[in-house]
């Protein structure tokens, strides 16, 4: 049983398009993470859940919307695609206060062409 | 604002050589947490080892282990006896005890050559 599972795991689309990535963990945990993986490997967090309520917002551009219908689910959707949102994006998660790893999905690379 | 580093952008070793990636740490928090993830060309973040700050202990799991330097905010992994299926990216991050921020550095890459 996967953990953490995003969809899809690659995904090609045109600048201007509007896409979703969508992500789902059967781990009973409260906490949910989008992450942005750029060309150079560096990992900055865009957003973070907690029980469905969003806790961080990294200035991310207003075109990312994160949304999360229960906490075992956070979906991102982007609008107005730019080539500069090309990236592997991951979704994770965490448990409680004293659960401190972070289980990551295996990623989504984006491609804007 | 917490930042972490990792000065070492490329590190090449033999097969069954010991290896050791350095990683430091900026902030004025006590209680925190670090963490060594992997990725390997399957693009899948695994932890490797995880280090809690009020430990004096280093952490150790199998062939990997810290080296914890709690007033240097240094925070180095040791591989030992590597094996071709190490080769990956090797991230450190950070996490304020009861924050909601995993903070990475900039990663690693490890070749093991057979």
């Amino acid at each position: 049983d996967t953990a953490v599972s995003q969809t899809p795991k690659y995904l090609v689309t045109q600048m201007g398009n509007d896409k979703s990535i969508k992500c789902e963990q059967n781990l009973g945990h409260d906490t949910m993470y989008w992450y942005k993986q750029d060309s150079k490997k560096f990992l900055k967090i865009m957003f973070s859940y907690n029980n469905k309520e969003l806790i961080i917002n990294e200035t991310v551009p207003n075109r990312f919307s994160p949304k999360s219908p229960d906490k075992a689910h956070l979906n991102l959707h982007i609008n107005s695609l730019e080539l500069g949102d090309s990236a592997v994006y991951f979704c994770a998660s965490r448990g409680g206060f004293l659960n401190t790893e972070a289980f990551f999905g295996q990623g989504t690379r984006l491609t804007v062409v | 604002a917490q930042t972490v580093t990792q000065s070492q952008p490329e590190m090449s070793v033999q097969e069954a050589e010991t290896v050791t990636l350095s990683c430091t740490y900026d902030t004025s928090e006590n209680n925190y947490y670090l963490f060594w993830y992997k990725q390997p060309p399957s693009r899948q973040m695994i932890l490797v080892i995880r280090q809690e700050a009020y430990k004096q202990q280093n952490a150790t799991e199998n062939r990997f282990s810290v080296n914890f330097q709690k007033a240097a905010k240094s925070f180095s992994l040791k591989i030992s006896d590597s094996q071709l299926g190490d080769t990956a990216m090797y991230f450190c991050a950070f996490m304020i005890q009861g924050a909601q921020k995993l903070v990475f550095g900039q990663g690693t890459r490890l070749t093991i050559n057979p």
